[in-house]
């Protein structure tokens, strides 16, 4: 278990649709980094924030926003769902907010399937 | 372009061999390089961080090695188990700042037999 939480485990949702995958990082993080894995994909940085701030954007979509909110705790929001954004989402967490330096813990994930 | 290539695709190996996994990587300029394994449906778990003056780091079973020269690393398992089967990945740091400075590879998918 490496202290990072995400809810929900899995979401099944249509096309068009919105959903929010939401983040805890382990305690005494302050970055969260958010990434998507889609089947036989390897991983893609989507965004990272650092103590609520915004640090280091990746291939995040316009559809896609993420926040990380005052408790650290961060959510990832996903609109207009197309079917190619099904995927396995993925929260981090580091102590530090030098994403390129140190030990990135990862959630369990979220698995997205848009139908 | 800043890229970094794993191989092989695929492994599979009888429980109690040995095997070693390879990564190839073009990232510059070169900060650090970690060795994560990823179980099925699991989030990655890192084993090794290496940076430019380590050529080797151990973690059990697992032994790293890095030549910054060549830029190339290898992940060596020894005495394999069953619960080694996983998806190994090589992820790459072009600085210290910001994660967009990450580079991951495809990742090795390896099969224990029994």
């Amino acid at each position: 278990d490496s202290g990072v939480t995400q809810t929900p485990k899995h979401l099944i949702t249509a096309t068009g649709q919105r959903v929010t995958l939401r983040c805890s990082p382990r305690s005494g993080d302050l970055s969260v980094y958010w990434y998507q894995q889609s089947l036989d994909q390897g991983l893609q940085f989507l965004i990272q924030y650092y103590n609520g701030e915004e640090r280091a954007k990746g291939n995040i979509l316009e559809r896609f926003s993420a926040q990380q909110f005052p408790d650290l705790h961060s959510e990832l929001n996903l609109s207009s769902l197309e079917l190619g954004d099904s995927a396995l989402y993925f929260c981090a967490s580091s102590v530090g907010g030098s994403g390129g330096f140190g030990t990135q813990y990862f959630g369990p994930g979220t698995r997205l399937l848009v139908l | 372009k800043n890229q970094v290539e794993q191989s092989p695709q695929s492994l599979i190996i009888l429980e109690g061999k040995n095997c070693t996994l390879q990564c190839n990587y073009t990232v510059s300029p070169f900060s650090n390089l970690r060795w994560y394994k990823q179980d099925t449906g699991r989030g990655p778990v890192s084993l090794t961080i290496m940076t430019f003056s380590e050529n080797t780091k151990s973690n059990g079973r697992y032994t790293a090695t890095l030549d910054a020269d060549t830029k190339q690393s290898s992940l060596h398992i020894t005495a394999s188990q069953l619960s080694d089967s996983a998806s190994y990945i090589c992820v790459v740091s072009a600085g210290l700042t910001g994660a967009n400075n990450l580079f991951f590879g495809t990742g090795t998918r390896l099969t224990v037999i029994p």
